[in-house]
């Protein structure tokens, strides 16, 4: 059970470029959300999606965008990187939005 | 949105017992706790899904006050292994799930 999948582990940008982190699950599963980790402040929900086609914005949305064509995948954009956004990015998907949550592995984003 | 742990660090020898507790300011539908490595991802440890419902996991359990917004997670007589930061996981009736800001645990021989 591969369960669920983030690409990459580590990735160094430049200011202004832009990338896309992945995130797969092989569960079935149609609550997936994105947080970001910072020292001290936990993991905060950037955005969630519900199903296919449903999305919507967490408590730090900004500089990010998400789009969900398919119930295993869940991409998280960013569209002109900061320096702000240097953070370790964790992808989770559960049956439902209040059950189990599964993790994966975690990126950790370095912006220069 | 996002509910507040305390503490926020806590060391502890082998054999004693903590308590971590988790507050928040929105009316609250679940509960759950996870328990996260240095440089992994968070671990499921158990989901509390009415008020007053406590749970068990071997040593470690957990209470959940609704009307309070509050739970706590109880370790008891902890292990080298129970080491991590443990957090608080709450959702609201807007499908959306917060973490908590995080309870350090050392447990020292």
């Amino acid at each position: 059970n591969a369960g669920v999948t983030q690409t990459p582990k580590f990735q160094v940008l430049k200011t202004g470029q832009s990338m896309t982190l992945q995130c797969a699950q092989d569960m079935n599963h149609e609550y997936m959300s994105w947080y970001r980790q910072d020292p001290g402040m936990g993991l905060r929900l950037i955005h969630y999606s519900v199903g296919a086609g449903i999305t919507d914005q967490g408590e730090v949305p900004n500089g990010y965008n998400v789009s969900r064509s398919t119930t295993e995948d869940f991409p998280l954009r960013l569209l002109s990187a900061a320096p702000s956004q240097t953070s370790v990015y964790f992808c989770a998907s559960s049956y439902l939005g209040l059950g189990e949550a599964f993790f994966g592995q975690g990126t950790r984003l370095t912006v220069v | 949105q996002q509910p507040v742990q305390s503490p926020q660090a806590v060391i502890l020898r082998e054999g004693e017992d903590a308590v971590i507790n988790c507050s928040s300011s929105k009316a609250l539908y679940s509960v759950h706790w996870y328990r996260q490595k240095h440089g992994e991802a968070p671990v499921f440890l158990m989901i509390l899904l009415k008020g007053g419902e406590q749970k068990g996991h071997e040593k470690i359990s957990a209470s959940f006050n609704e009307k309070k917004q509050q739970s706590s997670l109880y370790l008891t007589a902890s292990q080298l292994s129970y080491s991590g930061t443990y957090f608080c996981g709450t959702a609201n009736t807007g499908n959306q799930f917060y973490f908590g800001t995080g309870t350090s645990l050392t447990v020292i021989p």
